[in-house]
């Protein structure tokens, strides 16, 4: 079955740029969207955003200045870049695929949830 | 931006029991995209249910999603011990995507 896999750096240094990079196994990465999302330390999920196999991107408006999703089909991976981190971007990233069906004509993506997650991994931000 | 707000904030119920969990939000679902993940400590979270009242894969069928609009609930029929946990419902039909801030779910 499709396993997803982040990888990266697990410390950032306050003002650089954070990179993960999530790895699709089991299946391809193409006809799905895939988003990112966080978790800062003992609260709730953040949506970052999402990426189609064709590199359509979609980010949350609190991280879109600073956000970049990409995707090489080829490694089947996709990939973070969040830009000028703070102690407040500390947080349990997972990637994650959202499920779905394109209609007859592709114009159109019918959603069916997050419905494979990878593991997360931790970044803490910290001189 | 859609807020969905969760109650109760914490639920304090023995195996065997019925848990009824609701999310609430500001402003009506579109196409009813609303899903409930559950998050066990130091997992990531699990997809349950989505499009309000569809079972994911691999879903038991004690766990079921109603509601449209504004007024959405996950019911846990019987509570079994591996369902004591986090649980967040997550809107997608509107961007961004948002979550609840969580109902736990623990051990009376």
């Amino acid at each position: 079955q499709v396993q997803l896999q982040e990888s990266g750096p697990g410390l950032v240094k306050p003002s650089e740029t954070l990179s993960l990079t999530c790895t699709v196994s089991g299946g391809s990465i193409n006809n799905f969207y895939w988003s990112w999302i966080r978790q800062p330390p003992g609260k709730g999920l953040d949506w970052i955003g999402y990426i189609s196999d064709s590199g359509s991107t979609n980010y949350n408006p609190s991280l879109k200045s600073r956000v970049t999703i990409s995707v090489d089909t080829s490694k089947n991976q996709f990939s973070l870049k969040l830009t000028s981190v703070t102690a407040a971007d500390t947080a349990v990233y997972y990637c994650a695929r959202e499920n779905g069906v394109w209609s007859g004509d592709y114009t159109n993506y019918y959603y069916y949830g997050m419905d494979v997650w990878g593991q997360g991994t931790t970044v803490t931000v910290s001189s | 931006e859609i807020v969905l707000t969760q109650s109760p904030g914490t639920l304090s119920l023995s195996p065997g029991e019925r848990a009824t969990l609701s999310c609430r939000s500001s402003q009506s679902v579109s196409d009813n995209y609303l899903a409930w993940l559950q998050q066990r400590p130091g997992q990531a979270p699990r997809l349950l249910i989505f499009g309000a009242s569809s079972r994911a894969s691999g879903t038991p069928d004690r766990f079921s999603g109603s509601g449209s609009g504004t007024d959405f609930t996950l019911t846990i029929s019987r509570l079994e011990p591996e369902d004591f946990a986090v649980y967040y419902c997550q809107q997608y039909g509107s961007s961004p995507w948002t979550f609840g801030q969580g109902t736990k779910v623990e051990i009376k």
